[in-house]
């Protein structure tokens, strides 16, 4: 079965370093979706990118946040300046189209990211 | 702003035994879809069941079925015969015309053997 791959599983940064998070959604998705969850708190979105460019954000996704499609098959999530607060578990999504063709979101296993 | 409230941050249930958790949610929009997800302590987030709101017949997959009450705008998860398995945090979800998801806090579940 198809399944979103996300590398690395635990990202250790200090403060102030930028970081790259890696996806693979599933081959055949168009819509892609970066979510965090900090610690013991509810799951946050943060971006969503369809045809190579963002269709929605947050207001959690600043200017220290970037998404990419670099080469047709990964989705990056860049944060350039850590920050302690951005401690979190970051979860790719994808899924074929949007809600009203209610298409499921499938999750990746999430990249556990440590800033120190 | 859609909203999604889950006020039981902790259930806990009897194994073979059933448990409703319990979900609401506010929204101007008519069209949308709601969902359960299930969060082991892998923190792999797994989706359960989704409910289309334009469907009055409440979505059922296996032991696991919701109560829809679009008027109410309420959204519970019933468990039944519920196994060790079943323990985790589990999350509402709504995802409207802007295609995210909005997460509720979650309920943490606990089997009891």
């Amino acid at each position: 079965e198809p399944e979103v791959t996300q590398t690395p599983s635990h990202q250790v940064t200090q403060m102030g370093q930028e970081v790259i998070l890696r996806c693979v959604p599933i081959s055949n998705h168009l819509y892609f979706y970066w979510y965090r969850q900090i610690l013991g708190q509810k799951v946050e979105f943060l971006v969503s990118f369809y045809n190579n460019e963002i269709s929605e954000k947050s207001e959690i996704f600043d200017d220290q946040f970037s998404v990419e499609r670099p080469d047709g098959s990964n989705f990056t999530l860049k944060i350039r300046s850590t920050k302690l607060e951005d401690s979190a578990m970051y979860f790719c999504a994808s899924s074929e189209a949007d809600s009203f063709l209610s298409y499921e979101q499938y999750f990746g296993p999430g990249t556990r990211l440590t800033v120190t | 702003a859609q909203t999604v409230t889950q006020s039981q941050p902790e259930m806990s249930v009897q194994e073979a035994e059933t448990v409703t958790l319990s979900c609401t949610y506010d929204t101007s929009e008519s069209d949308y879809y709601l969902f359960w997800y299930k969060q082991p302590p892998s923190r792999q987030m797994i989706l359960v069941i989704r409910q289309e709101a334009y469907k009055q017949q409440n979505a059922t997959e296996n032991r696991f079925s919701v109560n829809f009450q679009k008027a109410a705008k309420s959204f519970s998860l019933k468990i039944s015969d519920s196994q060790l398995g079943d323990a985790a945090m589990y999350f509402c979800a709504y995802q409207g015309s802007q295609g995210n998801l909005i997460f509720g806090k979650g309920t943490k579940l606990s089997v009891k053997p």
